[in-house]
């Protein structure tokens, strides 16, 4: 497919667990980002890549949470030590580059029991 | 600080109305305004407004800029069920982009 993907579209996880989510934008786009939203919530950003770099993470909420991105392709959000408040869906975004419009994959819903 | 607002939150129409949506923001260093449509988890893309004036018009669905007000409109005319969705408003400094949270529009038959 053309568009960006994202693993698994479900997860539900017990607090304390470690959970990873997967993101593969589309081919070619430099710009790579994470946003969650909450449930009845706005987008709220977490994290921005240009290629492998990450130049902004102000949004991550807290050293719980922890991106990387590979090969100017695959991204992974990582959560550690999962809380409840963590429950949401994570949504990642991909555009050519920081100007172009970022197309988003269908999303990571993450439930924290 | 940096903040995007939407009205209405909700609304509630019957087919055939016409609805307008409003995005009103304050960001420094504003380059461009985005509009999405989210039926269930994935925004798409509608329109891009960087020029105030310029109408971007894409079927029954048409939207505007004016950088000097700071706020954007999403006209949506002859209503259809398959409009029901929430309508995101995104404006962006560089590159991050912040999001208003939404106008939820139900679309009765």
């Amino acid at each position: 497919g053309a568009g960006v993907s994202q693993s698994p579209s479900n997860k539900v996880t017990e607090k304390g667990k470690d959970v990873e989510l997967r993101c593969d934008p589309i081919s070619g786009h430099t710009a790579l980002y994470w946003y969650r939203q909450r449930l009845g919530q706005g987008l709220e950003f977490l994290i921005y890549f240009q290629g492998n770099s990450a130049p902004d993470k102000s949004g991550l909420p807290s050293d719980r949470f922890s991106a990387e991105r590979t090969g100017e392709s695959v991204s992974t959000l990582t959560i550690q030590r999962t809380q409840q408040e963590d429950s949401a869906v994570y949504l990642c975004a991909s555009s050519l580059d920081q100007r172009g419009v970022p197309f988003f994959g269908p999303g990571t819903r993450l439930t924290v029991l | 600080e940096d903040k995007v607002v939407q009205s209405p939150l909700s609304l509630v129409v019957h087919e055939g109305d016409t609805v307008t949506l409003n995005c009103s923001y304050e960001v420094t260093n504003f380059r461009s305004l985005l509009w999405y449509k989210q039926e269930k988890k994935a925004p798409t893309f509608l329109f891009m407004l960087t020029s105030s004036g310029i109408e971007k018009k894409s079927g029954r669905l048409s939207s505007i800029l004016d950088k000097k007000e700071l706020f954007s409109i999403l006209n949506i005319t002859a209503t259809q069920t398959g409009d029901s969705a929430i309508y995101l408003c995104a404006v962006s400094r560089t590159y991050k982009y912040i999001f208003g949270t939404g106008t939820r529009l139900k679309v009765l038959a």
